[in-house]
């Protein structure tokens, strides 16, 4: 079973388009985040939640925004798609957020959203 | 604010060579380091933490406080370890700082 997983893999869609990324993850973990990845290959979060709560929104568009129905679930939604947007989305899970040096601090990632904006 | 580099881009190595990938950073606070690892086509996963002191496929690294560095290092490469790595810093909060990764390729 994959742990944390992300639909669809691969979306290509033209500018303007109103598109949504999904993500599960199984592991019975209480937060959640977004990543992007861009075309230099930076990792840079976007949002993170926690049972269902914001915790983290970096500066990030308000075309942009996260929806978290249940603590296994967030969901990414993106209004009026631009050609910047271009990039791997990556969702992750984590078990344990408040002690980074803990056994249980880390992401488990999903295998990533290839979206190209045409 | 937290900041993570990698200075080298990629970087190249032959079989058995030793390898060395550099990340620095920049913290207020007591740093939690991470390396995370991405092979062709697979997800990314963590590779080692600064806190659990191991060595995973013979890679180590040392977080060194006075020169704000957490080198990762092996001292004979594999081709199978060529893949993109990346440096990460984390918070109380649960966010990861990830440095700009580097691709590292091992030639037979």
């Amino acid at each position: 079973d994959t742990a944390v997983s992300q639909t669809p893999k691969y979306l290509v869609t033209q500018m303007g388009n109103d598109k949504s990324i999904k993500c599960e993850q199984n592991l019975g973990h209480d937060t959640m985040y977004w990543y992007k990845q861009d075309s230099k290959k930076f990792l840079k979060i976007m949002f993170s939640y926690n049972n269902k709560e914001l915790i983290i929104n970096e500066t990030v568009p308000n075309r942009f925004s996260p929806k978290s129905p249940d603590k296994a679930h967030l969901n990414l939604h993106i209004n009026s798609l631009e050609l910047g947007d271009s990039a791997v989305y990556f969702c992750a899970s984590s078990q344990d957020r408040l002690s980074p040096g803990g056994p249980n601090y880390g992401y488990t990632f999903g295998s990533g959203t290839r979206l190209t904006v045409v | 604010a937290q900041r993570v580099t990698q200075p080298e881009k990629l970087l190249s190595v032959f079989k058995g060579a030793p390898v060395e990938l550099k990340c620095n950073y920049s913290y207020s606070g007591s740093p939690e380091l991470f390396w995370y690892v991405q092979y062709s086509r697979q997800r990314l996963q963590l590779l080692l933490r600064h806190i659990s002191r191991e060595s995973i496929k013979g890679f180590t690294a040392d977080l060194n406080k006075g020169e704000t560095s957490f080198h990762l290092k092996k001292p004979f490469a594999q081709e199978e370890d060529s893949a993109m790595y990346y440096c990460a810093l984390g918070t109380s909060y649960g966010k990861l700082t990830f440095g700009q990764g580097t691709i590292l390729t091992v030639h037979p």
